[in-house]
């Protein structure tokens, strides 16, 4: 069974300091990984998505991932944190032919001026 | 702007009053499903449609009903809820990824119920 495991409930970051977001994951085969985000009383909105082919991914409001195989791992990173970045982050999987996401329990993210 | 609508965005109900949720998605999308969020626990999955079809239910209490008229709108049908039931109900749609389409999923901003 898949499962999601994001070890950090809290992380509080300086505005403009990086922030690496941990996720790990529990599958067999080639995962389809996705981070969401959720600011106060709003829905998830997609940041990225890795299917396969290159490792590091792209996501929208300057946020990037890296799949790593050998950890399990599927990290989120930004260079730069903006106060608008607090919010609430979710770690999700899939797999090819399921269409069911198992997501992780989320990491609070506070940005400290 | 996520495509996905839903309505109410707040609701309080006595344990006795039946209502309803409503989602609507504008993407084209033809699988949508229910969720629900409760402080401190993961996201739980309770219902999936494809294709206006019922294809999941996670064991979810009969006091939760859903309908699925067509792949754009999605309910929720509430009746003698309990207080643990209390939650952010979050709707969600994608491609049917089993028919080869997308695997992402597209949520709604939620609708936030308290059950008194």
């Amino acid at each position: 069974a898949q499962s999601v495991t994001q070890p950090d409930i809290h992380i509080t970051v300086s505005e403009g300091a990086s922030l690496e977001l941990r996720c790990n994951y529990s599958y067999g085969a080639t995962p389809y990984l996705f981070w969401y985000v959720q600011s106060p009383g709003q829905g998830l909105q997609l940041l990225l998505k890795y299917f396969s082919g290159d490792t590091l991914v792209q996501g929208i409001k300057g946020f990037e991932a890296e799949f790593k195989r050998s950890q399990s791992s599927f990290n989120l990173r930004k260079p730069s944190v903006h106060w608008s970045d607090a919010a609430e982050y979710f770690c999700a999987v899939g797999a090819k032919g399921f269409q069911k996401l198992v997501f992780g329990t989320g990491t609070r993210l506070l940005v400290s001026p | 702007e996520t495509g996905v609508t839903q309505t109410p965005r707040h609701l309080v109900m006595g344990m006795t009053n039946k209502k309803s949720l409503k989602c609507e998605q504008h993407l084209g999308h033809n699988a949508m499903y229910w969720y629900k969020q409760s402080a401190k626990k993961p996201l739980e999955l309770m219902f999936v449609y494809n294709f206006k079809e019922q294809t999941e239910n996670n064991s979810v209490p009969s006091r939760f009903s859903p309908e699925c008229p067509n792949s754009s709108h999605l309910f929720l049908h509430l009746h003698t809820l309990q207080p643990e039931d209390s939650a952010l109900y979050l709707c969600a749609s994608s491609q049917d990824p089993t028919g080869g389409g997308s695997y992402e999923q597209y949520f709604g901003p939620g609708t936030r119920l308290t059950v008194t």
